[in-house]
């Protein structure tokens, strides 16, 4: 079974500063990680995700993320907020496994999401 | 940029009813999925669907709900006797293949049970 912890429910940051917004995950085999960002009454919008090629990924709008195995971690950041990244984030896991359930085909399994605001 | 569109953008119904919500995912992709969100709780996964039938369903998705395409561009998630726990988001994605994949997400129908 796959897992999501998201460690932050609420991050506040100035604009300009650094942002980091931490995500564990668990795992019997080897994830697919994405963070997906959810702007007030729009859909979930894909940042960036991971899929087993360079640990350091980078994403849309000046985000990253880096997928550190040994940590089970894959926490975004970004060196400079701006007001517009003011949202919802998720942390987002997803395994392509056959099992004696039967096969998974890659259904997504989210973190509890972290609101981020950005103050002036 | 194509999208996935999602109609009604809000339903209330009573409980008991019947309700469709209906999505159109991107036309050249193949898997469709259905995820909820009850308020204040994780986005859950619901179903997913690949040539004409369920892949996979998760324990939420009983006999209450079904999903079908009835055409080349719709995909529709029925809820049959709608219950208050019923009320919550619900999000359509889709994505060209089922493995590592991105999923692309409509901006969601918000259902309320009343």
């Amino acid at each position: 079974a796959q897992s999501v912890t998201q460690l932050d429910s609420h991050v506040s940051v100035s604009e300009g500063t650094p942002v980091l917004l931490r995500c564990n995950y668990s795992s019997s085999y080897s994830p697919s990680l994405f963070w997906y960002v959810q702007h007030p009454n729009k859909g979930l919008q894909l940042l960036l995700k991971y899929t087993s090629a360079a640990t350091l990924v980078k994403g849309i709008n000046g985000f990253e993320a880096e997928f550190k195995k040994s940590e089970t971690s894959f926490h975004l950041t970004k060196p400079s907020a701006h007001m517009s990244d003011a949202a919802e984030y998720f942390c987002v896991v997803s395994v392509y496994e056959a099992n004696a359930g039967g096969t998974s085909y890659g259904k997504l399994t989210f973190g509890q999401g972290t609101i981020l605001t950005v103050h002036p | 940029e194509p999208e996935v569109t999602q109609t009604p953008s809000h339903q209330v119904t009573q409980m008991g009813q019947e309700v469709i919500l209906r999505c159109v995912p991107i036309s050249n992709h193949l898997y469709f999925y259905w995820y909820r969100q009850i308020l204040g709780q994780k986005v859950e996964f619901l179903v997913s669907f690949y040539n004409n039938e369920i892949s996979e369903k998760s324990e939420i998705f009983d006999d209450q709900f079904s999903v079908e395409r009835p055409d080349g561009s719709n995909f529709t998630l029925k809820i049959r006797s709608t219950k208050l726990e019923d009320s919550a988001m619900y999000f359509c994605a889709s994505s060209r293949s089922g493995i590592q994949e991105t999923q692309y997400f409509g901006p969601g129908t918000r259902l309320l049970v009343l």
